[in-house]
């Protein structure tokens, strides 16, 4: 069964730093991952997805992640927080043997952007 | 124009009562979705609707029922409702999931507080 795991439910930077919220994933075949964003009091947002293309992916607001197979990660990047970053990251992989779009979430990560 | 909208946004109630929640999507999608987030943000998925078909039902307990009169609403009914059930319910849409690994859209969420 496909799985993800966040490494690290808190992630503090200075604003201007480089973000690095980390995702490792578990999955039988191929899989299709996704990175979503959720704001304070807001539903889920779609910043990035992975399903087998290019293994550098560009995402909204700067955001980028790089499929690593040999290493089972998704990490996700920004060269440089700011301070509307703040939000809870959330690492997904699709349930994909079932093709039923299905998506099994990681715990997610807090940003948390100092000034 | 919203895309996926929730009603109520906020639902305070007493245990043992029978409450609904409404979701409409106008994005012309097939496939609608029901998650649960708990205190600790985890998302954890309950329900998915394909053209008013149910395909996907996490064992969830028969308290809750989902109804789909039509492919743009998936309503949520839940009977007797428990301290166990406070948490925040997003609703979600998708085109015909497959083997593209399409973008889920999320809505605002309801918080269901239970006392």
């Amino acid at each position: 069964a496909q799985s993800v795991t966040q490494l690290g439910s808190h992630v503090s930077v200075s604003e201007g730093a480089l973000v690095l919220l980390r995702c490792n994933y578990s999955s039988s075949v191929p899989p299709y991952l996704f990175w979503y964003v959720q704001y304070p009091n807001q539903g889920l947002q779609l910043l990035l997805k992975y399903t087998s293309a290019a293994t550098l992916v560009k995402g909204i607001n700067g955001f980028e992640a790089e499929f690593k197979k040999s290493e089972t990660s998704f990490h996700l990047t920004k060269p440089s927080a700011h301070m509307s970053d703040a939000a809870e990251y959330f690492c997904a992989v699709s349930d994909r043997p079932s093709n039923t779009g299905k998506l099994i979430f990681g715990q997610g990560t807090t940003l948390q952007v100092k000034p | 124009d919203t895309a996926v909208s929730q009603t109520p946004k906020y639902l305070v109630t007493q245990m043992g009562n029978d409450k609904s929640i409404k979701c409409e999507q106008n994005l012309g999608h097939d496939t609608m979705y029901w998650y649960k987030q708990d205190s600790k943000k985890f998302l954890k998925i309950m329900f998915s609707y394909n053209n008013k078909e149910l395909i996907i039902n996490e064992t969830v307990p028969n308290r809750f029922s989902p109804k789909s009169p039509d492919k743009a609403h998936l309503n949520l009914h839940i009977n007797s409702l428990e301290l166990g059930d406070s948490a925040v319910y997003f609703c979600a849409s998708s085109s015909q999931p497959g083997t593209s690994g399409v973008e889920q859209f999320f809505g605002p969420g309801t918080r269901l507080t239970v006392l």
